[in-house]
């Protein structure tokens, strides 16, 4: 299984950019990385998924470099609402070659903590 | 769009009683269904997984089980409860490739 390991905890201010690493040195070839959010008393919410180079939605920005031993979230310009939990999470049970088939496991995730 | 339905929100029960904890999942069909718990102020940590009925794979032993009767359905148990069974408890569900998990509200178990 492709292990992931993450800062403990993060701290930023409001307006700032804020990007959290998150290491996966053992990804496999056909492995997808994905990124949550949770925030107290809820389940994680999907923020979102890339295999290589970048990816950007409307709240966030992925970075994976060539070797694809990293990713890195981004998040532009952050506020108090965006203080939660960040997890990534390497692998894909559907495909085949997958080093988390059948299963999917969070690493210990990010607390972001954004202030006034 | 996947819809998650999990049962009760909260529940406090005595160490030794049993449990059921039902989630059911709408808008899709085959799904791989999931049981997570969250212990105060820690991660998720992965308790069963299921890719089709009747199929079970268990990450943790101890006094946990669940089952999958029908193709929407996912049942978490115990026959007698401890104290650190204690946690927030995550139904969640996958469907098709490159799909990410869908989280259901949570049951907040608390063991007396």
């Amino acid at each position: 299984l492709a292990k992931t390991t993450q800062p403990i905890s993060m701290d930023s201010y409001e307006g700032q950019e804020v990007n959290i690493t998150c290491s996966h040195n053992n990804i496999a070839t056909n492995d997808y990385i994905t990124w949550y959010q949770q925030f107290p008393s809820q389940g994680p919410r999907f923020i979102i998924q890339g295999y290589k180079t970048k990816v950007t939605n409307e709240v966030a920005s992925l970075f994976i470099p060539a070797d694809r031993k990293s990713s890195t979230l981004s998040l532009p310009r952050v506020s108090l609402s965006d203080t939660a939990v960040y997890y990534c999470l390497v692998g894909d049970p559907e495909r085949p070659g997958s080093s988390n088939t059948g299963k999917l496991i969070f690493g210990q995730g990010t607390t972001l903590q954004v202030k006034p | 769009s996947q819809t998650i339905h999990q049962w009760p929100a909260t529940l406090v029960q005595p160490v030794g009683s049993p449990l059921s904890l039902e989630c059911t999942v709408e808008g899709t069909s085959n799904p791989n269904l999931y049981w997570y718990r969250q212990a105060a102020g820690r991660g998720l940590q992965l308790l069963f997984y299921s890719v089709g009925i009747g199929q079970i794979s268990s990450e943790v032993p101890q006094n946990l089980s669940a089952s999958r009767p029908q193709d929407r359905q996912f049942i978490l148990s115990s026959k007698k409860l401890l104290l650190s069974d204690s946690g927030f408890y995550l139904c969640a569900c996958k469907q098709g490739l490159l799909s990410p998990l869908h989280f259901g509200n949570g049951t907040r178990l608390t063991v007396t």
